[in-house]
């Protein structure tokens, strides 16, 4: 069964940390992608990855930074957390036919 | 790059039909349709290549209109499971946006029995 697997359900951070949100999928998939998703916003692209190593920024690319060093991981980072990224952070891979496969979400709380 | 998806919000009764509309201001690679419960992660409903594509998933179908650049997705005979958030992803060919989905900001979907 596809799996996409993010590493935390729900965290809580305090302005000015690093935070890490992990991304793991077992399906072989060369693109990965990080979305954010605020009410009323919409699903907004922050980085995605078309290869190991290889990466584009999205909409709204500030404040973050990713990494692939594996095929199977893309990794989520925030420098320094902010308070207005308090938000819930989706990661997806895509299936060569063009489908996206979601994990369950990350819900990040900056205080 | 965002595409406009309307109406932000439906609420219907079960077995009633509802339509729910997405528009591009740039011309269409693909258009993919999403639905998420409350608490769940998106999950793929269809992917639309070809202007003038249609296609079905059990009481759901939606059309490409390429020259129109938008999308229409269908819900016939509603039921409860149909609730959720609608959402519609686009991509768009070649230049700086290849291999991105945009995707709109959802259409609230509430099925009452």
């Amino acid at each position: 069964d596809v799996k996409v697997t993010q590493s935390s359900r729900y965290l809580v951070k305090r302005t000015g940390e690093k935070v890490f949100l992990e991304c793991v999928q077992d399906m072989d998939h060369e693109n990965m992608f990080w979305y954010r998703q605020d009410p009323g916003l919409g699903l907004r692209l922050i980085y995605f990855s078309y290869d190991v190593k290889m990466k584009e920024k999205g909409d709204i690319p500030e404040g973050y930074s990713v990494s692939r060093e594996k095929k199977e991981r893309f990794s989520l980072i925030l420098e320094s957390a902010s308070t207005n990224q308090t938000s819930m952070y989706l990661c997806a891979s895509r299936h060569p036919l063009g489908e996206l496969f979601f994990g369950e979400g990350s819900r990040l709380t900056v205080l | 790059q965002q595409p406009v998806q309307s109406p932000q919000a439906v609420i219907l009764r079960e077995g009633e039909d509802a339509v729910i509309n997405c528009s591009s201001s740039k011309a269409l690679y693909s258009v993919h349709w999403y639905r998420q419960k409350h608490g769940e992660a998106p999950v793929f409903l269809m992917i639309l290549l070809k202007g003038g594509e249609q296609k079905g998933h059990e009481k759901i179908s939606a059309s490409f209109n390429e020259k129109k650049q938008q999308s229409s997705l269908y819900l016939t005979a509603s039921q409860l499971s149909y609730s959720g958030t609608y959402f519609c992803g686009t991509a768009f060919r070649g230049g700086s946006t290849l291999g991105r989905l945009y995707f709109g900001r959802g259409t609230q979907l509430t099925v009452w029995p």
